[in-house]
């Protein structure tokens, strides 16, 4: 089962900041939160992942809380093409393929609206 | 990241019959995972595609229905059995290039048994 909890669904303006929550109470301390994204007709894409420290890249920031118990993607400036289902996933990182395998819930349907 | 092309794209087949789906990678990589995507539902894995062995399949998957191949670090093959309309999903490959890295995704086989 899927470790994380996710609104089912978001809306957003266009240009504004999306902030897209996600509760991971049972998270271990070798766990790494994951975001990835599909667009439709797509495979999932990549986004970006923390442990505990906040992450940025060109797509995205994540902010983990203290606790870790929850995270927070922000997409900065959403755009029409940022309309997506977003996946919140905690994943061990290790050796072995058992450890690397993604467990996907049911995500945030997020609506850009122009 | 890791260019994976999925072929074919789309495939429409008739029940009992079987097909094999190919997943190519554009550079070696150390694992390569297969997912299924039921109609509006979120992803689900089959099986770890291990190279040079047999695969790791999830609860739920068999061999038989979900034979997979993995001769190289760049491609690797998924062969869905005795297909029946409930077979119908989009199936997705997805590789890492090692168990600290992400996984990324093609865009997926859609199938439709009639």
């Amino acid at each position: 089962d899927a470790k994380t909890t996710q609104p089912p669904s978001m809306d957003c303006a266009e240009g504004r900041a999306a902030n897209l929550p996600c509760n991971h109470s049972t998270i271990s301390g070798n766990e790494y939160v994951y975001w990835y994204r599909q667009i439709h007709s797509q495979g999932p894409q990549y986004i970006i992942h923390g442990l505990k420290n906040n992450e940025t890249n060109e797509m995205a920031s994540l902010i983990i809380t203290e606790d870790r118990k929850s995270s927070t993607l922000i997409l900065p400036h959403a755009t029409l093409r940022d309309t997506a289902v977003y996946y919140c996933i905690v994943r061990v990182v290790g050796y072995g393929g058992a450890t690397n395998k993604l467990i996907f819930g049911t995500g945030t349907l997020l609506a850009v609206q122009p | 990241s890791a260019v994976i092309s999925q072929k074919p794209s789309r495939d429409i087949c008739q029940r009992g019959t079987s097909l094999t789906i190919q997943c190519q990678v554009d550079s070696q990589v150390t694992m390569m995972f297969w997912y299924r995507q039921q109609p509006g539902q979120s992803l689900t894995l089959i099986a770890t595609a291990n190279q040079g062995s047999e695969a790791t399949y999830e609860s739920g998957f068999v061999i038989d229905k979900f034979p997979i191949s993995r001769p190289n670090l760049t491609f690797s093959t998924l062969t869905v059995s005795n297909m029946s309309p409930e077979d119908s999903s989009i199936y997705l490959c997805s590789v890492s290039r090692g168990s600290n890295q992400p996984q990324h995704f093609g865009d997926g086989t859609r199938l439709s048994i009639l």
